[in-house]
């Protein structure tokens, strides 16, 4: 099946740095979603990006669709300690009419120290 | 506008024993997904309903079943429970085909 390589898998950093984090493919996405999950809930809707090149902010976070399509990267800026979370990068393909699947990365684990 | 609801929070079962977990969609979504997530692990999709039916499924024994209703909520059973289906187990909604879905908080499922 499909594979998203999502890197770094974990980083520990600085409360007030910046945070790059990136998710790659094989295959071609037509979207890509960025999601947060913190431990023991589901994973929350971050940024949805439907276009190849497009730039999509939401307060601290932007996050970028490749111009190739087969990869995106979220960057997270002025790190505070709520930031504390799994990210996921996710991309739908479609198999059959009316039908996307859902791939997701393995997840970056992201700790912010006070 | 409610979003994803998931019960029960969470549950204890012994090995052999059978569950049910429940899904309701976010209010305007009628198709919803079902995924396994083992601890530090991404999202494993299970299977996915859509007008009652399940549309597609992935690569899971048929130990796990599901149901969708007329008013788009979702069950997910698991009969003869293996130690291994320990897991959250995450419902997703979204509406037709479009391209993003959303998650409930999740089921946390134990397995003595």
């Amino acid at each position: 099946g499909q594979q998203l390589n999502q890197s770094p898998q974990s980083m520990f950093i600085q409360e007030g740095e910046d945070v790059s984090m990136n998710c790659t493919s094989s295959s071609i996405f037509n979207t890509w979603l960025w999601y947060k999950q913190d431990p023991g809930e589901g994973p929350v809707l971050l940024i949805a990006l439907y276009k190849a090149g497009e730039l999509t902010s939401n307060g601290r976070l932007t996050a970028q669709f490749g111009i190739t399509r087969k990869d995106s990267f979220l960057n997270i800026s002025a790190s505070i300690p709520s930031d504390v979370g799994i990210y996921f990068c996710a991309g739908p393909m479609l198999l059959s009419y009316n039908f996307n699947k859902f791939y997701f990365g393995s997840g970056t684990k992201l700790n912010v120290k006070p | 506008d409610a979003g994803v609801t998931q019960s029960p929070t969470h549950l204890i079962k012994t090995r052999g024993q059978q569950v049910t977990l429940r899904c309701s969609p976010k209010s305007g979504h009628d198709t919803v997904s079902w995924y396994q997530q083992a601890l530090g692990q991404g999202p494993q999709f299970i299977f996915q309903y859509y007008e009652e039916e399940e549309r597609q499924r992935g690569n899971f024994p048929d130990r796990f079943s599901g149901h969708q209703f007329p008013n788009y909520s979702s069950e997910l059973n698991v009969n003869a429970l293996l130690l291994g289906d320990s897991a959250l187990y995450l419902c997703a909604s979204s509406f037709g085909a479009q391209e993003t879905q959303y998650f409930g908080p999740g089921t946390r499922l134990l397995v003595l």
